[in-house]
């Protein structure tokens, strides 16, 4: 059975940082696409960034820069740097497998991200 | 520019059937797209992919309530006998070339 367990989010001032975390079961995920999207409140979803199974990342402009997304293959867990965070950053954060780098298949439910002062 | 349109809202009376729209943009008539579901308060779940022939595939433990027909530009997803916990956010996603695209959304209302 594929899940995915986000974690690391919370409450956070603005400039600051934070690393949230997507662990992984019922499949590798270095062998396949795997995404962050955010929903800030009432909002629709946004893609954050992707990697892809050979490690090419992809980033949405507005957090270029900023955000690093990451695997570790032998914990099987994908992970999002978030540094230099901004008000508009509030959202709650979901990791999101691929099927063969097209739709999400599976998704977690989600970790909360606050940025005030 | 690769762009899904959904209508805001929708609404349908419980029991009943209903037709989600989602419209991809002009010169994008071929291209697959999938539909999620969000209830309330909950993280979304995907609910099936559907090919410009109509063709689709649902996920894991979906209802056969739920399915999914095209026509041109337009990918729909219908819902019959329409239950309460049908009453959620539908959001339609497509994919080309390093580039992934959701839909606005459409609140379902179930009356």
């Amino acid at each position: 059975e594929v899940q995915l367990v986000e974690s690391g989010g919370g409450l956070v001032q603005p400039g600051g940082s934070l690393r949230l975390s997507c662990a992984a079961s019922g499949f590798t995920v270095s062998s396949n696409y795997m995404s962050w999207v955010r929903q800030a409140p009432g909002k629709g979803l946004e893609w954050v960034s992707i990697i892809y199974g050979g490690g090419t990342t992809y980033y949405t402009d507005s957090v270029k820069g900023r955000f690093t997304i990451s695997r570790h293959n032998s914990k099987n867990t994908v992970y999002l740097q978030m540094n230099s965070l901004r008000a508009e950053d509030t959202a709650v954060y979901y990791c999101a497998k691929l099927r063969s780098g097209s739709y999400v298949d599976y998704w977690g439910q989600g970790t909360l991200v606050t940025v005030s002062s | 520019q690769l762009v899904l349109t959904q209508s805001p809202s929708a609404s349908a009376s419980l029991g009943a059937s209903v037709k989600l729209t989602c419209t991809l943009s002009s010169g994008h008539s071929t291209y697959a797209i999938a539909w999620h579901q969000q209830p309330p308060e909950k993280g979304p779940r995907y609910l099936i992919k559907i090919n410009s022939d109509g063709s689709h595939s649902k996920g894991d433990g979906i209802p056969d309530r739920f399915s999914g027909s095209s026509s041109g530009a337009e990918r729909y997803l219908t819902i019959s006998s329409l239950q309460s916990e049908d009453e959620a956010d539908y959001y339609c996603q497509t994919w080309d070339t390093g580039m992934w695209v959701f839909g606005g959304g459409t609140k379902l209302t179930v009356l």
